[in-house]
């Protein structure tokens, strides 16, 4: 199957650090990716990792990746009022690669 | 620039009316897609084109019919919908598809109400 699955709903305090997790079902998966949602507003890429990578930071966010246990996760430090929104992961599998398959997204929710 | 437009912000129309969603993008992508979403759920597949030729349906109703004109232009006319299309239709472009990251940029949206 393809079902990505993430936990819905984070809150964080701000100056804190945010935790998403995702896991994946398709090991053969190649590209795994974190896209943002703000309200009203279109999907912004935040970051990708390729598969044979543990993993990889990007100014504030850091993405591990476990390939045995199909885990994967994000992290933002330091989180501001900014980072409220929806993230969404999705993986691309080999077999369909012109398509994302993403989870349901989890809506982190910063407070002061 | 990573920038996909997307026109117009938002639509309103009648069951019985005929519209146009348009989309465009300078990076010089060679795929591009149409997405639905809607509210608090994954935006889910329509359509890819891959150079300028429809490669994907997800088995959407005909009255959804996608059109690319150039490599840059990406439109989506609408006819005879119904109440249960209203969404945010979302555009996306990607350098190509196939083995590599081909990352997918997303336009801001068309917020389509049925009525």
């Amino acid at each position: 199957g393809e079902d990505v699955e993430q936990s819905l709903f984070l809150s964080v305090r701000e100056g804190d650090s945010s935790v998403i997790n995702c896991t994946y079902t398709d090991s053969s998966s190649t590209y795994l990716y974190w896209y943002k949602q703000e309200p009203g507003a279109g999907l912004q890429l935040l970051t990708y990792i390729f598969s044979n990578m543990d993993m990889k930071q990007d100014q504030r966010l850091t993405v591990l990746l476990n390939k045995k246990d199909k885990h994967l996760s994000l992290r933002i430090a330091d989180t501001q009022t900014g980072d409220s929104a929806i993230y969404f992961c999705a993986e691309r599998p080999p077999r369909n690669d012109y398509k994302l398959s993403f989870g349901a997204g989890t809506t982190v929710t910063v407070r002061a | 620039d990573t920038e996909v437009t997307q026109t117009p912000k938002h639509l309103v129309m009648g069951m019985t009316n005929k519209k146009s969603l348009k989309c465009e993008q300078h990076m010089g992508h060679r795929a591009m897609y149409w997405y639905k979403q809607k509210a608090k759920k994954p935006p889910e597949l329509m359509f890819v084109y891959s150079y300028e030729k429809l490669s994907i349906n997800e088995s959407v109703p005909s009255r959804f019919s996608p059109e690319c004109p150039n490599s840059s232009l990406l439109n989506l006319h609408l006819h005879a919908l119904q109440p249960e299309d209203s969404a945010l239709y979302l555009c996306a472009s990607s350098q190509d598809t196939g083995t590599g990251a081909y990352e997918q940029y997303f336009g801001p949206g068309t917020r389509l109400t049925v009525t």
